[in-house]
């Protein structure tokens, strides 16, 4: 079984872009989750979505927005960058509340 | 307020010995708690799952406890080798459409 895929791998993008990150599920995971890591916050929350609908929510601005489409595929976009937006983002997904939750290698986002 | 809390934030100790990480939550209404490891620059591995109703859970070297009355998980790691060194993160889920919580980490280092 193929774990989750997150594409691309690695990103630099300068001040004021716009990037978006990909993320496939393992297969007949409906739950996916978004995170961000930076050495200095840890792990943060971004967003949650399960059967195509956001369920949960963390604190950041409204330049972090997600969707997830009808294969549980989900796509994370930050608009207007800025150079704290440099990051490892992860994305995970689990198949139910009692299964684990399965991380992928996450997409490292360097901003100039 | 929820929260996670994994202390120490590091510890070093000689290849050969046995080791507890812990974890404490705030809310014993806890649903399941998932232990992880994270090698620099990866994603998150899964390593336990533990259900509320579960006491403990193991797989090879590693055996995880519950303690919901005490707010208390541990990760037992018995006869720790240099491969063991990473960042372990505990993680609780409240309910089955709550947003995971993750614990900031303990970056555990096995001297050869």
């Amino acid at each position: 079984k193929a774990g989750v895929t997150q594409t691309p791998r690695y990103l630099i993008k300068t001040r004021g872009q716009q990037v978006t990150l990909s993320c496939s599920p393992i297969s007949g995971h409906r739950s996916v989750s978004w995170y961000q890591q930076t050495p200095g916050q840890g792990l943060q929350f971004l967003f949650e979505y399960f059967s195509e609908t956001q369920r949960n929510k963390g604190n950041f601005p409204g330049r972090f927005s997600g969707r997830q489409f009808s294969n549980s595929r989900s796509e994370m976009n930050v608009s207007t960058l800025e150079l704290g937006d440099s990051a490892l983002y992860l994305c995970a997904s689990r198949g139910g509340a009692n299964q684990p939750q399965h991380f992928g290698d996450g997409t490292r986002l360097s901003i100039l | 307020k929820q929260e996670v809390t994994q202390i120490p934030a590091a510890l070093s100790v000689p290849e050969g010995e046995n080791l507890v990480l812990n974890c404490s939550f705030t809310d014993s209404a806890i649903y399941n708690l998932q232990w992880f490891r994270q090698d620099p620059g990866k994603g998150l591995t899964s390593l336990l799952l533990i259900q509320s109703s579960q006491r403990e859970q193991t797989s090879g070297r590693l055996n995880a406890s519950l303690d919901k009355s005490s707010g208390r998980s541990t990760l037992y790691i018995a006869a720790s080798q240099p491969g063991d060194s990473a960042t372990y993160l505990c993680a609780a889920l409240y309910s089955s459409a709550s947003k995971i919580i993750f614990g900031s980490g303990t970056r555990l280092s096995i001297r050869p």
